[in-house]
């Protein structure tokens, strides 16, 4: 059975600072991984999606990794903001369609 | 559009009443999701379906009845639920086909079972 963890469960930096998000899995037979943000009480908005043949994707201020050998995962967070806090989740895709997720990194940038 | 929409935001069911959740996206998606979320935890898998059957169930109470009326649609039928099943009901939609895919979300229903 997957296993995905995130550290840390909580990070607090100040405005503009670089930052690195964790995800492991246990499981390396992946068909991708993707990353997510979630607003207090909202739903997910996806932010990135790595395919299990690629090592990074690009989106603005954000650059993820996956090695999948090693079962990790990294999300890049450059110059951070404070309108950046909120809880990111990584979620490994298995078969059958599955989204697996990590237990989640609540950030927040302060001013 | 990438948009999944969820009907209705909130809502506040007694043990014995019966409702429902609706969730729709126009994206030309054939798989949809529905997860549950609790407080500070991350969201779990109930159901998929897969071109309008269900391909996933996991082992989900029979109180949760799930239902695809159509490529567009998705349904959670609610009845007799515990005051444990409050939640952050989250409905997901996707491609089917290969293996670049994203799942997009919809905003998600907040229950509450009294």
């Amino acid at each position: 059975k997957q296993e995905v963890t995130q550290i840390p469960a909580a990070l607090s930096v100040p405005e503009g600072e670089n930052l690195v998000l964790n995800c492991s899995f246990t499981d390396s037979a992946i068909y991708n991984l993707q990353w997510f943000r979630q607003d207090p009480g909202k739903g997910l908005t996806s932010l990135l999606l790595i395919q299990s043949s690629q090592r990074e994707q690009t989106s603005g201020r954000l650059n993820a990794s996956l090695d999948k050998s090693s079962g990790r995962s990294t999300l890049y967070i450059a110059a951070s903001q404070p309108g950046d806090s909120a809880t990111y989740l990584c979620a490994a895709r298995g078969g059958g369609n599955k989204l697996t997720f990590g237990t989640g990194t609540q950030l927040k940038v302060e001013l | 559009d990438t948009e999944v929409t969820q009907t209705p935001k909130h809502l506040v069911m007694g043990m014995t009443n019966k409702k429902s959740l609706k969730c729709e996206q126009h994206m030309g998606h054939r798989a949809m999701y529905w997860y549950k979320q609790k407080a500070k935890k991350p969201p779990e898998l109930m159901f998929v379906y897969s071109y309008e059957k269900l391909s996933i169930n996991e082992s989900v109470p029979s109180r949760f009845s799930p239902e695809c009326p159509n490529s567009s649609l998705l349904n959670l039928h609610l009845h007799a639920l515990q005051p444990e099943d409050s939640a952050l009901y989250l409905c997901a939609s996707s491609h089917t086909t290969g293996t670049n895919y994203e799942q997009y979300f919809g905003p998600g229903t907040r229950l509450t079972v009294t």
